[in-house]
């Protein structure tokens, strides 16, 4: 298995443009998770997934965040307009139900300029 | 709210120490603990996982405990190397939920 697969690693966007980030989870996981990472504040969960379908969007700063899962094996977490302060690593992780631990894509690094 | 601390926030010991990070824990109803590495840059790599029902699991010179009850859990790194440098971090999934709360870290640097 190849792991989580985010895509692009990084990214530089000027303030005020649409960035979109890309999750495939490991396959038969059926939750999903995007996370962001910052020195000030660590990690944070966004939102998670259940088979598809999303469960808890509290952590989602503004209504400028959305996140779609349109099928098992895809997500994107969406920003726009973007601005300076999301600046910060995006990491989307997956897992099975219960008992099992998180796997983590090599995560998105974010410039917004 | 689970809220979860790691002690130190970093440490630098000599090649060959052997060393422990702590990580505690303010809510005990969790799943599972799960210790992480992250390499400056790079993504976490997962080290142990502990079941809620268990006490302890081990890696090769890796050891993790843990304490429900207390809301506490040790790793214990043995005969540290200078490529054990790099950030460490604890994470707890909740029992009402299956969300995964992280510590601050503990960044640990091993000089030769």
């Amino acid at each position: 298995d190849a792991g989580v697969i985010q895509s692009p690693r990084h990214e530089v966007t000027e303030m005020g443009q649409e960035v979109t980030l890309r999750c495939k989870p490991i396959s038969g996981h059926d939750y999903l998770f995007w996370y962001r990472q910052t020195m000030m504040r660590g990690l944070e969960l966004l939102i998670y997934f259940n088979n598809n379908v999303p469960i808890d969007d509290s952590g989602m700063p503004e209504d400028r965040f959305s996140a779609k899962m349109p099928n098992a094996s895809f997500s994107t977490l969406k920003i726009q307009p973007s601005e300076p302060r999301d600046s910060a690593v995006y990491f989307c992780a997956s897992s099975s139900d219960g008992n099992y631990g998180y796997t983590f894509g090599s995560g998105t690094r974010l410039t917004v300029v | 709210k689970q809220e979860v601390t790691q002690i130190p926030a970093a440490l630098s010991v000599p090649e060959g120490e052997n060393l422990v990070l702590n990580c505690s824990f303010t809510d005990s109803a969790i799943y599972n603990l799960q210790w992480f590495r992250q390499d400056p840059g790079k993504g976490l790599t997962s080290l142990l996982l502990i079941q809620s029902s268990q006490r302890e699991q081990t890696s090769g010179r890796l050891n993790a405990s843990l304490d429900k009850s207390s809301g506490r859990s040790t790793l214990y790194i043995a005969a540290s190397q200078p490529g054990d440098s790099a950030t460490y971090l604890c994470a707890v999934r909740a029992g009402g939920g299956n969300k995964l709360t992280f510590g601050t870290g503990t960044q640990l640097k091993v000089e030769l």
